[in-house]
């Protein structure tokens, strides 16, 4: 059975950089696409952008100029980091994989982590 | 950018069935995909591409998606059933998700 796990710091001040690190267990990371996905309190989901493992990436376009995504295969990990947050960053932050034969299906999920932005 | 409508909230009756539309412009050619979310839970897969189950889901959850509106549906609702219900599609090379739907079981 695939598990996530989030890790990282719960609270980040403004206008530095978020970093999350999502780490697989219970199977391989390669040859899937990987996804941030975070969902600020009371509201909707909303995806960050996903990885290959190969390191190909898309990434949301109102996020793009502030997001990267890294792999670490030897590491079965994959990681997050949003520059230059403010408080409206401040959300739930959900690793998944995306499987299935278009790999966009978001089939295994992290418990998810809360991140606050503020001084 | 593509959009992805759903209804704010939708309520049942116990045992009744419920229906969760998704609009979007010609959704119908789109695989969407339907996940539930329950309150302090990751959200869980319950239909892949359209209208397929993935295991360990109830029999009770179907979907379809025709034209410009795919549809959860849920058969003989059960209190268990009451969560955000989000639909999700594959767009330009991005995810999208629906704005999320909250049911509730009467």
């Amino acid at each position: 059975q695939v598990q996530l796990q989030e890790s990282g710091p719960g609270l980040v001040k403004p206008s530095e950089t978020l970093s999350l690190t999502c780490t697989v267990s219970g199977g391989s990371i390669s040859s899937y696409y990987w996804s941030w996905i975070r969902q600020p309190a009371g509201k909707g989901l909303e995806w960050i952008g996903r990885i290959y493992t190969s390191g190909s990436t898309n990434y949301n376009p109102s996020l793009k100029s502030r997001v990267t995504m890294s792999v670490d295969t030897s590491k079965n990990q994959f990681s997050l980091k949003l520059s230059s947050v403010t408080a409206a960053d401040t959300a739930v932050y959900y690793c998944a994989r995306a499987g299935g034969s278009s790999a966009t299906i978001f089939d295994y999920w992290g418990q998810g982590t809360l991140v606050t932005v503020s001084s | 950018s593509y959009e992805l409508t759903q209804p704010l909230s939708v309520s049942v009756a116990l045992g009744q069935t419920a229906r969760i539309t998704c609009g979007g412009n010609n959704i119908g050619s789109k695989n969407v995909h339907w996940y539930q979310q329950k309150p302090g839970q990751a959200p869980v897969l319950v239909i892949y591409r359209d209208s397929n189950r993935p295991s360990g889901i109830p029999e009770r959850f179907s979907g379809s998606n025709s034209g410009n509106t795919a549809t959860l549906t849920i058969s003989r609702a059960q209190a268990g059933d009451e969560a955000d219900y989000y639909c999700q599609v594959w767009d330009s090379s991005h995810v999208v998700f629906g704005g999320g739907t909250k049911l509730t079981v009467l």
